[in-house]
């Protein structure tokens, strides 16, 4: 059975600096991957996927991530993060009509 | 532009009371779901629609019913809402046959139990 893993439930970062979500999957097929991002009271907005070549993705509002086949491993990465990316962040694997996602990291961001 | 749409955003209910919630899409896509999620957990799928055909989630309660008139509107019905029904609820969309497993979200309705 599917299922992703976000080891991290909260995550505290000052502004400017970088930031890194883990995330971890477990799918027997080919994964097809997802991030999004869910500000408080809001539907979810997708960041960036990942179906099948380059393994380094780039995604809205700056935000990128890297597949690692070796590692079932999504990670989500920004380089500089900004108090208004301050939200809850869901990783998912797609299965047939269904997603399956992560518990969600909640990313807190301090001036 | 093209989107999901989810109306009404906020419903309060009172406990027992039906309620119906509404998930309209303009892209026109032939899978519609309905998750529920609560305050902060991972949504969780209750149910979808391939095309007219319903798809129930083996763990979802009795309670939540769906509709889908035509290709363009959902509807999720509470037939008696318990306190523990208090949520958001998410309805999504997506193509099914272009082999990426892709959703679609609307904005969410939060649901209040009194």
């Amino acid at each position: 059975a599917q299922s992703v893993t976000q080891p991290d439930i909260h995550i505290t970062v000052s502004e400017g600096a970088s930031l890194e979500l883990r995330c971890n999957y477990s799918y027997g097929a080919t994964p097809y991957l997802f991030w999004y991002v869910q500000s408080p009271g809001q539907g979810l907005q997708l960041l960036l996927k990942y179906f099948s070549g380059d393994t380094l993705v780039q995604g809205i509002k700056g935000f990128e991530a890297e597949f690692k086949r070796s590692q079932s491993s999504f990670n989500l990465r920004k380089p500089s993060v900004h108090w208004s990316d301050a939200a809850e962040y869901f990783c998912a694997v797609g299965a047939p009509n269904k997603l399956v996602f992560g518990a969600g990291t909640i990313l807190r961001v301090k001036s | 532009d093209a989107m999901v749409i989810q109306n009404p955003r906020y419903q309060v209910t009172q406990f027992g009371k039906p309620v119906t919630l509404s998930c309209s899409q303009t892209l026109n896509h032939n899978v519609m779901y309905w998750y529920q999620q609560k305050s902060s957990q991972a949504p969780k799928l209750l149910f979808h629609y391939y095309d007219k055909d319903f798809n129930n989630e083996a763990d979802t309660p009795d309670n939540f019913q769906s509709r889908r008139p035509n290709t363009s509107f959902c509807f999720l019905d509470i037939r008696s809402p318990g306190l523990g029904d208090a949520a958001m609820y998410l309805c999504a969309t997506s193509r099914a046959g272009q082999g990426n497993y892709e959703q679609y979200f609307g904005p969410g309705t939060r649901l209040t139990v009194t």
